[in-house]
């Protein structure tokens, strides 16, 4: 069965320091990968996707970067935290051929 | 940009009753999803509806669609306190390589015991 791992589940960070968030997806080979962003209380906003290996599409200008060193592996970076970059941060994969997505449990970032 | 918008914001209710979502989106879609997402917690599928189909049913979940009307309900029959967990709805172009999902804001739907 297919699994999907996200860490750390909690970051406190300051402003001004890097960021690195993973996300890894076990039992299925190449999926589309989606990273989201979600502020307390709202809905998602979909911030990066890649349909494969180094293949990444930015939905939003913004001060995070994506990339995707192997198949089933998606990290999330910034060179220099903003406060508005706190917020929850999800990760979901989709297989070919369907149409739902499948999250992981998600990163609490508190940018301070 | 947020296509999807639920309605209500937030709904309680007591356990037994029914529970109805409601969401308007603003372009043509392939299919629509409804999503459960407990506190803190990632989102879990629930249940897919094709713009060809007007209602689909899951256990106690009953989806309905009318792409005239450009909207889609979602009924939780028999409440139970477990069911609390905000509800979104996410629509699906049918276009682009990576089939991406625009999510709406979601119902907070609380289940009294």
């Amino acid at each position: 069965s297919q699994t999907i791992h996200q860490w750390p589940a909690t970051l406190v960070q300051p402003v001004g320091s890097p960021l690195s968030l993973e996300c890894t997806v076990e039992g299925t080979s190449n999926p589309n990968l989606y990273w989201y962003r979600q502020a307390a209380g709202r809905g998602l906003q979909l911030l990066f996707y890649s349909v494969g290996i180094g293949q990444i599409s930015s939905e939003v200008p913004q001060n995070l970067s994506a990339s995707r060193p192997q198949d089933r592996q998606f990290i999330l970076s910034s060179k220099k935290l903003l406060l508005s970059d706190s917020g929850f941060y999800l990760c979901a994969w989709r297989g070919t051929g369907v149409y739902e997505q499948y999250f992981g449990p998600g990163t609490r970032l508190t940018v301070t | 940009s947020q296509q999807g918008e639920e309605d209500p914001q937030a709904l309680s209710i007591q356990e037994g009753e029914n529970a109805t979502m409601n969401c308007s989106y603003k372009t043509s879609i392939n299919n629509l999803q409804w999503y459960r997402q407990n506190s803190g917690r990632g989102l879990v599928h629930l249940i897919l509806i094709r713009s060809n189909e007007r209602e689909k049913h899951s256990g106690r979940l009953r989806v309905t669609l009318d792409t005239s009307k450009k909207s889609s309900s979602l009924l939780i029959t028999a409440s139970r306190a477990a069911d609390t967990a905000s509800y979104f709805c996410a629509t699906d172009p049918g276009s682009g390589s990576a089939r991406q999902l625009t999510f709406g804001s979601g119902t907070q739907l609380t289940v009294l015991p």
